[in-house]
């Protein structure tokens, strides 16, 4: 079975601009999770998606964003990004509210 | 609130010797699971173990072992006979209840083990 995918894997955005980062659950998985991963602030969760709606949110603000499709591929988006934004961001699938599996991760880096 | 800390920010060991690392959480939900995830350099989040509250039970698989205590909230993680290869950071992560349902894993700050020949 197929892990997690992410795209892209590397982005570079410059600040004030948005962004959209892909993920593709593993087969049959219907949650996707997403975290940040920064050095100063470590991982946190941003928000779980399930039968596309969302079901559980960090405490970010209103410019990240995420979506989930009917084949369970989410997306997030962070619209005027900061030069704080920069991170690694996670995606994760499960089945329901079992074990999450984890993937390369998108690393975003803002200018 | 849940938390979980990993006090030990990094440790060396000489290949072969036997590593512990720690981990101490927090919560209130009576219902709960520990993890323990391994990052190396590449990044991505390799899933090692989990655990849920009822069950105390150490395990042992090929080099790595598990000790959970519910009476002190420690969840450590022992690697024996350590290989140059197991050098990553590692994390502790909780997971409770939540309202509706559903997955948010509580993070420690990791462990960066660094194994040398």
């Amino acid at each position: 079975k197929a892990g997690v995918t992410q795209t892209p894997r590397y982005l570079i955005k410059t600040r004030g601009q948005q962004v959209t980062l892909s993920c593709s659950p593993i087969s049959g998985h219907r949650s996707v999770s997403w975290y940040q991963q920064t050095p100063g602030q470590g991982l946190q969760f941003l928000f779980e998606y399930f039968s596309e709606t969302q079901r559980n949110k960090g405490n970010f603000p209103g410019r990240f964003s995420g979506r989930q499709f009917s084949n369970s591929r989410s997306e997030m988006n962070v619209s005027t990004l900061e030069l704080g934004d920069s991170a690694l961001y996670l995606c994760a699938s499960s089945l329901d509210e079992g074990t999450q599996y984890f993937g390369p991760g998108t690393r975003l880096t803002v200018l | 609130a849940q938390k979980v800390t990993q006090a030990q920010t990094e440790i060396s060991v000489v290949e072969k010797e036997d590593v512990t690392l720690d981990c101490v959480y927090e919560t209130r939900d009576t219902t709960y699971y520990l993890f323990w995830y391994k990052q190396p350099p590449s990044g991505e989040l390799v899933f090692l173990i989990r655990r849920n509250s009822f069950d105390e039970q150490n395990e042992i698989s090929g080099r790595y072992s598990w000790n959970f205590q519910k009476s002190t909230s420690s969840f450590n993680f022992t690697i024996t006979a350590s290989q140059v290869v197991d050098s990553a950071v590692y994390f502790c992560a909780l997971s409770g209840r939540l309202t509706g349902g559903g997955n948010k894993l509580t993070f420690g700050t990791g462990t960066q083990l660094k194994v040398e020949l």
